[in-house]
């Protein structure tokens, strides 16, 4: 199985800020990497597919990169609705597998 | 609009069976794979396998070999999973979700259904 690992597991900091969040893959997995946020109590909603295609009606404040085996998904102007946690997922091979996920939290 | 509305929370036992299911709308039921993935309270995402709406063919990951069946009702636009032999550490969030895309290598989701809890306590 392919082991996706993020980081860093939470993260602190304040509306405006830019972040970064990373996910490294076990193994290449091309561009097939995908991003989902996950409010409390709620489904995860798909916001990146194949690495970097924003979803329709995602704001442009998201964006993510990489290739092979190392991702990113950047905010660039936190928002007070991004306090959430940010799963990355590998669909480049059954079985399909997330990372642990980032918890971002206010600071 | 596409909607996949999921049945409501389960309390079972160990070692019985809960069968959850998943209805679709707002779509052709037929064309897109839906995925079935859980989630223990406060912890990631567990992907368990697809199922072809349309075939009725599934593909489980490995560690639900054995005690996930998934099948469909066309009739019904509905798909259902059935975890048997429950453990305590079965206890979690359950999801349906539809992939992108109406092809067999789609394995990215952009429809949940809103979750379905199964609590497995004695």
């Amino acid at each position: 199985d392919i082991q996706m690992t993020q980081s860093p597991s939470s993260l602190s900091a304040s509306g405006g800020d830019r972040v970064t969040i990373t996910c490294r893959a076990s193994q290449t997995i091309s561009r097939n990497l995908n991003w989902y946020q996950q409010k409390p109590g709620k489904a995860p909603n798909l916001l990146i597919a194949m690495t970097s295609d924003l979803r329709s009606g995602v704001p442009s404040r998201f964006s993510g990169s990489g290739s092979g085996t190392d991702f990113t998904l950047t905010i660039s102007s936190l928002q007070p609705e991004d306090f959430a946690t940010y799963y990355c997922q590998q669909s480049y091979t059954i079985p399909i597998t997330f990372g642990q996920g980032t918890r971002l939290e206010m600071k | 609009q596409v909607q996949l509305v999921q049945s409501g929370a389960e309390v079972k036992k160990p070692g019985a069976s809960v069968k959850v299911s998943c209805k679709a709308s707002g779509y052709t039921f037929s064309d897109y794979y839906i995925h079935w993935l859980r989630q223990a309270t406060g912890q990631g995402l567990e992907w368990m396998g697809w199922i072809d709406p349309n075939s009725g063919g599934t593909n489980l990951a490995q560690r639900f070999q054995g005690t996930v069946i998934m099948t469909r009702d066309a009739s019904m636009n509905t798909v259902y999973m059935e975890l048997s032999s429950l453990r305590s550490d079965d206890t979690a969030v359950y999801y349906c979700a539809r992939v992108t895309v109406a092809l067999p290598y789609a394995k990215d989701f952009d429809y949940w259904g809103q979750g379905t809890l199964v609590t497995v306590s004695s």
